[in-house]
C-alpha cells in the first residue's frame, strides 16, 4: 500500500524558512517522479514543483521560484521542500504526491495527508 | 502558462441524478488531463488519468472523456459519498494546472 507522510509544517514568520519532509513506502521510490501541491485556506489546489526520480531534473511554478527548493534521498525514500524567503500568500496546506508516469508525461496517482504551513507575524 | 476553466463552480444534485463537470483547456492538451476528488478537510483522491482511464480502485460510475481543449467528467448516479469538489489539472506541459473546482452538493 503506498503510503505518504508529511511533516514539518507549522507557524513562521515572513521572510523565514521551513523544511518540508515526506516520507514515502509501499512503492520503489527511486522509479518515480514526486511533486508538491498545495491549497490556500479556502482555496483552490495550486501546483508547486516537481522532481525526477533521479532528482536529476526539476520544475517549479513562477511563484515559488528562487525560494523553494525541492530535494529527494532515495536512500531515505524521502522528499523534501525546503522553503525560503516565506510570505503570508505561502500560508497553505501543503501536500506530497507520488507521480505515474508514461513514456512522455507524469500525473499524480497517491497524495499524502498533507502539512499545514501558516507565514503570519 | 495553460489555464484551466470548469463549468459550473458548483451545483446541486439528488441522490441517483447524473452530473457532469466540464473541463476546458486554454490550448490544446492532447489526452494529458486528470480529474480529482476532494472532500472537506481531506487530501484529493486521484479519479481519472488520460482523460478518460480510470485510477485504481476508482468505481465504474466515474467516467471522463474529452482531448484537446475539452473535457467532461460524468457521475452516473450520484450517491451520498459523491458529495464533493472536483478539480481537473491539465498535465501536458509545466507548470501543471488545475481548474478552479467544482463544488457539487447536496439538493
Amino acid at each position: 500500500e503506498v503510503q505518504l507522510l508529511e511533516s514539518g509544517g507549522g507557524l513562521v514568520q515572513p521572510g523565514g524558512s521551513l523544511r518540508l519532509s515526506c516520507a514515502a513506502s509501499g512503492f520503489t521510490f527511486s522509479s518515480y517522479v514526486m511533486t508538491w501541491v498545495r491549497q490556500a485556506p479556502g482555496k483552490g489546489l495550486e501546483w508547486v514543483s516537481v522532481i525526477s526520480g533521479s532528482g536529476g531534473s526539476t520544475y517549479y511554478a513562477d511563484s515559488v521560484k528562487g525560494r523553494f527548493t525541492i530535494s529527494r534521498d532515495n536512500s531515505k525514500n524521502t522528499l523534501y521542500l525546503q522553503m525560503n524567503s516565506l510570505r503570508v500568500e505561502d500560508t497553505a496546506v501543503y501536500y506530497c504526491a507520488k507521480g505515474l508516469c508514461s513514456s512522455t508525461r507524469c500525473v499524480v496517482d497517491y497524495w499524502g495527508q498533507g502539512t499545514l504551513v501558516t507565514v503570519s507575524s | 502558462d495553460i489555464q484551466m476553466t470548469q463549468s459550473p463552480s458548483s451545483l446541486s444534485a439528488s441522490v441517483g441524478d447524473r452530473v457532469t463537470i466540464t473541463c476546458r483547456a486554454s490550448q490544446g492538451i492532447g489526452n494529458y488531463l486528470a480529474w480529482f476528488q476532494q472532500k472537506p478537510g481531506k487530501a484529493p483522491k486521484s479519479l481519472i488519468y488520460a482523460a478518460s482511464s480510470l485510477q485504481s480502485g476508482v468505481p465504474s460510475k466515474f467516467s471522463g472523456s474529452g482531448s484537446g481543449t475539452d473535457f467532461t467528467l460524468t457521475i452516473s448516479s450520484l450517491q451520498p459519498e459523491d458529495f464533493a469538489t472536483y478539480y481537473c489539472q491539465q498535465y501536458n506541459s509545466y507548470p501543471w494546472t488545475f481548474g478552479q473546482g467544482t463544488k457539487v452538493e447536496i439538493k
